[in-house]
């Protein structure tokens, strides 16, 4: 499969717990993109980063690319009940086509 | 960011029948691309359209059972055609917009065949 890979699949933590997520992929990338999904909803857009870039800051959210690992990692600090979520990680491609990670379910906890 | 509407936000269809989605954009954009997420799973590509030029089509997809239409550079058509139960899943349109590349997504269309 070209899809990349996610984990964990499912997270569960507190509220004012930081949560990571992580994503590999196989081929290279233009770029890596994170999305947020509530409830089999329409993706919200987080965070873009380039294939030069290794670190993206966004509000409470850092991810970080490692091109010669092939991945990348979503922090999420400090979160709160509605960051309940699923999330993806996408790859970018020629083109701008997006190859979608499996995606981590994300359950914070009041 | 580029505002994305959908039509229908959702159905539920008869096994055989076709079902036309909608896909406005509030600005002009070059490509448009069509995604498929099954129950419980990923997205997956289905084909990008561009504007003057026919679809192009991912391997597993093909314009027989999804045509695409792209009269503008505001709005796409998918037609999902002669329906299965297998063809239940959420459809959503998306477009690539900004310096850096963001893709940002329509809210999606939720279709159940019967």
């Amino acid at each position: 499969s070209q899809q990349g890979e996610e984990d964990p699949q499912a997270l569960s933590i507190q509220e004012g717990e930081n949560a990571t997520m992580n994503c590999s992929y196989k081929t290279s990338i233009n770029n890596l993109q994170w999305y947020r999904q509530n409830s089999g909803r329409g993706l919200v857009h987080l965070i873009l980063i380039r294939s030069n870039e290794r670190e993206k800051h966004s509000g409470r959210l850092r991810v970080t690319l490692d091109t010669s690992k092939k991945s990348s990692s979503l922090l999420i600090t400090a979160s709160r009940a509605a960051d309940t979520a699923s999330y993806f990680c996408a790859t970018g491609r020629q083109g701008g086509k997006l190859i979608f990670g499996q995606g981590t379910e994300l359950s914070v906890k009041p | 960011s580029a505002v994305i509407s959908q039509k229908p936000s959702r159905d539920i269809c008869q096994r055989g029948t076709s079902l036309t989605i909608q896909c406005q954009v509030d600005s002009q954009v070059t490509m448009m691309f069509w995604y498929r997420q099954q129950p419980g799973q990923s997205l997956t590509l289905i084909a990008t359209a561009n504007q003057g030029s026919e679809a192009t089509y991912e391997s597993g997809f093909v314009i027989d059972k999804f045509p695409i239409s792209r009269p503008n550079l505001t709005f796409s058509t998918l037609t999902v055609s002669n329906m299965s139960p297998e063809d239940s899943s959420i459809y959503l349109c998306s477009v690539e917009q900004g310096v850096r590349g963001e893709q940002y997504f329509g809210p999606g269309t939720r279709l159940t065949v019967t």
